[in-house]
């Protein structure tokens, strides 16, 4: 298996700009987390789904941040618009209940917002 | 909300050393998880303990699970520059699938 695939792996834009983030879970994972990575606040669990169903969105830190997931293979988290302070290394990572959840986390995608 | 504590925050040692750093928490874990995450990666799993007591190793890393299911710790022993990276650890609380991620222990192993 790849392991999860997120795109891009950089992404620069400037303030006010729409955002858009994609990854591909391992087949067969049912869970699937979006974390934001900073070093102020380490890691934070933005949003997880089980089964294409999103199940605590808590995380999310406002009404700007929209994350989906339309099937088993692909899901998107949406920044419109962005802020400078949204600025973070953002991971998808996908899990089976049976390995105790173990997460598998794609390699990142280094947001920049100017 | 459970709270996972690490120390230290950082820890930049010789190679050849030894070292431990820990993962402290008041709530109860039914398993907690290792990771470790070199720069501009995604963390990688090393190990999951669940059973209190439990001491597991991987080459010249040993991680041991507290007796109450509380604590853990992950010991080094000679360490390598290859073992540069930011250790996370991760407990799941419960019959909870989400683990909680602890704040993590940067470490750098100078030739």
């Amino acid at each position: 298996d790849a392991g999860v695939i997120q795109s891009p792996r950089h992404e620069v834009t400037e303030m006010g700009q729409e955002v858009t983030l994609r990854c591909k879970p391992i087949s067969g994972h049912d869970y699937l987390f979006w974390y934001r990575q900073t070093m102020m606040r380490g890691l934070e669990l933005l949003i997880y789904f089980n089964n294409n169903v999103p199940i605590d969105d808590s995380g999310m830190p406002e009404d700007r941040f929209s994350a989906k997931m339309p099937n088993a293979s692909f899901s998107t988290l949406k920044i419109q618009p962005s802020e400078p302070r949204d600025s973070a290394v953002y991971f998808c990572a996908s899990s089976s209940p049976g390995l105790y959840n173990e997460q598998f986390f794609g390699p990142g995608t280094r947001l920049t917002v100017l | 909300t459970q709270l996972l504590e690490q120390s230290p925050q950082f820890l930049s040692i010789q190679e050849g050393e030894n070292l431990t750093v820990y993962c402290n928490s008041s709530s109860v874990f039914s398993s907690l998880q290792w990771y470790r995450q070199e720069p501009g990666e995604g963390p990688v799993l090393l190990v999951t303990v669940v059973t209190g007591g439990e001491v597991k190793k991987l080459k010249r890393l040993t991680f041991q699970f507290g007796d109450a299911r509380k604590d853990s710790s992950l010991h080094i022993t000679a360490a390598q520059p290859g073992d540069t990276g930011l250790y996370l650890c991760a407990g799941a609380e419960g019959g909870s699938y989400i683990p909680t991620f602890g704040r993590g222990t940067s470490l750098i192993v100078h030739p």
